[in-house]
């Protein structure tokens, strides 16, 4: 069955631009995650989402950054007034028990 | 609070040779334990995972991993490289086994295999 889909694969943006990135889970999954993975900073946790719980967002570094899961699926992060140390590749990740399954991520890149 | 360590970045190892693959962790009750493989350009792939009982477990490709309380280790082996096995390994640690359970991971380690 199809995994779980990212889009863009990758974005390039100007400093201070807002961007938006997709993330599309496994049907039937009820937990959704969003990390960064970055050079500097290696794999982090952002957010998550589970069924219609509030999300835990204490993985997200400053206020520029939300998101939202819409009628438990799709999922969109949102990056306001980009700034180049947001240049990073973004996961996401969908499950519903232990496993979690990654999608291919998405490359932003902030010039 | 949680933490991973990876302690080697890169690792080479020949075609058919054994492999080992540290991981050490810090976190204060049961540990759940995993362990990713990413392929350039793709996501992480579950290979295996410690939540308790046996503390030698068996996963995808041939590899196995030991948790070794006393150590805080859970490290990585496999007894025969294959060239397909060159990617980057991620050890992570999980709070819990339900859903919910997000992940610390650690630095990750890049494994090269020569021919």
């Amino acid at each position: 069955g199809a995994g779980v889909s990212q889009s863009p694969s990758n974005k390039v943006t100007e400093k201070g631009k807002d961007v938006e990135l997709r993330c599309d889970p496994i049907s039937g999954h009820t937990a959704l995650y969003w990390y960064r993975q970055s050079l500097g900073q290696g794999l982090e946790f952002l957010i998550y989402f589970q069924g219609n719980s509030a999300p835990d967002k204490s993985g997200l570094p400053s206020d520029r950054f939300s998101a939202e899961r819409t009628g438990g699926s799709v999922s969109t992060l949102t990056i306001q007034r980009t700034q180049q140390e947001d240049s990073a590749v973004y996961l996401c990740a969908s499950s519903r028990n232990y496993e979690q399954y990654f999608g291919p991520g998405t490359r932003l890149t902030v010039t | 609070a949680q933490s991973v360590t990876q302690p080697d970045i890169h690792i080479t190892v020949s075609e058919g040779a054994s492999l080992e693959l540290r991981c050490n962790y810090s976190y204060g009750a049961t540990p759940y334990l995993f362990w990713y493989v990413q392929s350039p350009g793709q996501g992480l792939q579950l290979l295996l995972k410690y939540f308790s009982g046996d503390t030698l477990v068996q996963g995808i490709k041939g590899f196995e991993a030991e948790f070794k309380r006393s150590q805080s280790s859970f490290n990585l082996r496999k007894p025969s490289v294959h060239w397909s096995d060159a990617a980057e390994y991620f050890c992570a640690v999980g709070e819990s086994v339900s859903v919910g359970n997000k992940l610390v991971f650690g630095a990750g380690t890049i494994l090269r295999v020569k021919s």
